[in-house]
């Protein structure tokens, strides 16, 4: 079975330009989840997703951050100017609906590595 | 809110040497905890995790977790590590009723020298 599936896997953009990031969950799963990756920061929680319904996105930084999920199988992930510091590793990762008491685990992609400069 | 923290950022040791990464989390509620893996230029892989009961958890290549809820750690431990064990390992917490989403700690990079 296929995995989760980012593209690009590697983006390098000038300041002001828009970016967008997509991803592919896991065919079944219903829960999709973005975060981003810096050193300083470590893995920060986004927005995630049930059923296609954004449920928390306070881990968005700001304005400029939007995400949506049209459907199960695909989200975007969209910065609007970027800046300098929204460079990081941006991973999408997805779980299985949670079955009584466990919750699911989540399967990362490879993540999209976004420089801007 | 939660949070949790891993106390050490990079933890060099020599192969078959024992390792111990340790983690501390913070809830009010109950929470489940997990330990991923990331090797270079990869996503993160679910090493193990604790759901409920017994509080000593195995993953598939040695690497055990001992949760201690009087402490609240998780730590992780090997008796004997490889090189092919060198990568970043996080720690991460699941609120029990949450929706999924997991709070991860800043990381320790596990570095196995020969």
């Amino acid at each position: 079975d296929a995995g989760v599936i980012q593209s690009p896997r590697h983006e390098v953009t000038e300041m002001g330009q828009e970016v967008t990031l997509r991803c592919k969950p896991i065919s079944g799963h219903n829960s999709l989840f973005w975060y981003r990756q810096t050193m300083m920061r470590g893995l920060e929680l986004l927005i995630y997703f049930n059923n296609n319904v954004p449920i928390d996105d306070s881990g968005m930084p700001e304005d400029r951050f939007s995400a949506k999920m049209p459907n199960a199988s695909f989200s975007t992930l969209k910065i609007q100017p970027s800046e300098p510091r929204d460079s990081a590793v941006y991973f999408c990762a997805s779980s299985r609906p949670a079955s009584g008491s466990s919750p699911g685990e989540l399967f990362f992609g490879e993540g999209s590595r976004l420089t801007v400069l | 809110a939660q949070s949790v923290t891993q106390l050490d950022s990079q933890v060099p040791v020599f192969e078959e040497a024992p390792v111990e990464l340790r983690c501390n989390y913070s809830s009010s509620v109950s929470v489940y905890l997990f330990w991923y893996v990331q090797y270079p230029n990869q996503g993160l892989q679910l090493l193990l995790k604790y759901l409920s009961g017994s509080t000593l958890v195995e993953s598939i290549n040695g690497f055990e977790a001992e949760f201690n809820k009087s402490q609240t750690s998780f730590h992780l431990r090997k008796p004997s590590v490889h090189i092919s064990d060198t990568a970043e390992y996080f720690c991460a917490v699941s609120e029990i009723v949450g929706g999924g989403k997991l709070i991860f700690g800043q990381g320790t990079e596990l570095s196995v020298k020969p």
